[in-house]
C-alpha cells in the first residue's frame, strides 16, 4: 500500500500570501490530522477530520483552516501568513479515529 | 488537557549501550501511547505502542514499558546501532474524548560508533 503523500514538498511564500497544502491518506483510511512541527515548539496538532467533518481542532488562529474530500484527501490552508508560520506541515491519517497514525513526509514551508 | 513530559531532550551513547527515554503524562484517562522515531530530514515513523492494559510490550530491540499508577512510560532500546540515531517522539491519546495524541518534545538520540 502507498504510504501518505503530501504535495508540494516544499514551497517558499512571502508575508501576507496564502497558501494551500495537499494530503492523500493511505488508501481507505478516513480520519486525517494535520501538525505543525517546528524546532522550538515541536508537534503542534492543528486539525482533525473524518468523514468529511472537522472533529478537533488545535490552538491556531482562524488565518489556519481545512477540510476533507469525500475521498478522504484532506488540504489546508492558511491565509495571510507571518514570517512565524515557517515550519514543517505534517499529515496524518489513520483508519479509523483511535487507530495508530501514520506520517506523512510533510511539506516545508519557508515565509519571507 | 493533557501534558506530556519528555526526558532527557538530548541522549549520546556509545554503539553496544542501552538507551532509554522517559515520559510522563498528566490525564490519568489516557490509554494509548506511541512512539515515534524521525530521522533527519524524514517523517515520523510508528516504532512502537502501547495500550493501557498492557505494562510491557517488545519488539527486537526496543520495548516500551507502562507504569499507570505513576502516570510514566518508557522507551528502551538495547544493542544500539548507528542507524539508531533520530529524534524519538512519545505521544500519550486519551481513549473516548478527542483522539488527539499530545507529543513530547522529542529526545535526540546520538548513537556512536
Amino acid at each position: 500500500k502507498a504510504g501518505v503523500t503530501q504535495t508540494p514538498r516544499y514551497l517558499i511564500k512571502t508575508r501576507g500570501q496564502q497558501v494551500t497544502l495537499s494530503c492523500s491518506p493511505i488508501s481507505g483510511h478516513r480520519s486525517v490530522s494535520w501538525y505543525q512541527q517546528t524546532p522550538g515548539q515541536g508537534l503542534q496538532f492543528l486539525f482533525e477530520y473524518f468523514s468529511e467533518t472537522q472533529r478537533n481542532k488545535g490552538n491556531f488562529p482562524g488565518r489556519f483552516s481545512g477540510r476533507q474530500f469525500s475521498n478522504s484527501r484532506s488540504e489546508m490552508n492558511v491565509s495571510t501568513l507571518e514570517l512565524g508560520d515557517s515550519a514543517l506541515y505534517l499529515c496524518a491519517s489513520s483508519l479509523m479515529r483511535d487507530n495508530e497514525q501514520f506520517f506523512g513526509p510533510g511539506t516545508r514551508l519557508t515565509v519571507l | 488537557g493533557e501534558n506530556v513530559e519528555q526526558h532527557p531532550s538530548t541522549l549520546s551513547v556509545q554503539e553496544g549501550d542501552s538507551a532509554v527515554i522517559k515520559c510522563t503524562y498528566s490525564d490519568s484517562a489516557s490509554n494509548y501511547f506511541p512512539w515515534y522515531k524521525q530521522e533527519l530530514g524524514k517523517r515520523p515513523q510508528l516504532i512502537i505502542d502501547i495500550r493501557s492494559n498492557v505494562g510491557e510490550k517488545k519488539d527486537q530491540r526496543i520495548a516500551v514499558t507502562l507504569n499507570k499508577t505513576a502516570k510514566h512510560f518508557s522507551l528502551h532500546i538495547t544493542e544500539t546501532q548507528p542507524e539508531d540515531s533520530a529524534v524519538y517522539f512519545c505521544a500519550a491519546r486519551t481513549a473516548g474524548g478527542s483522539y488527539i495524541p499530545t507529543f513530547g518534545r522529542g529526545t535526540s538520540l546520538i548513537v556512536h560508533p
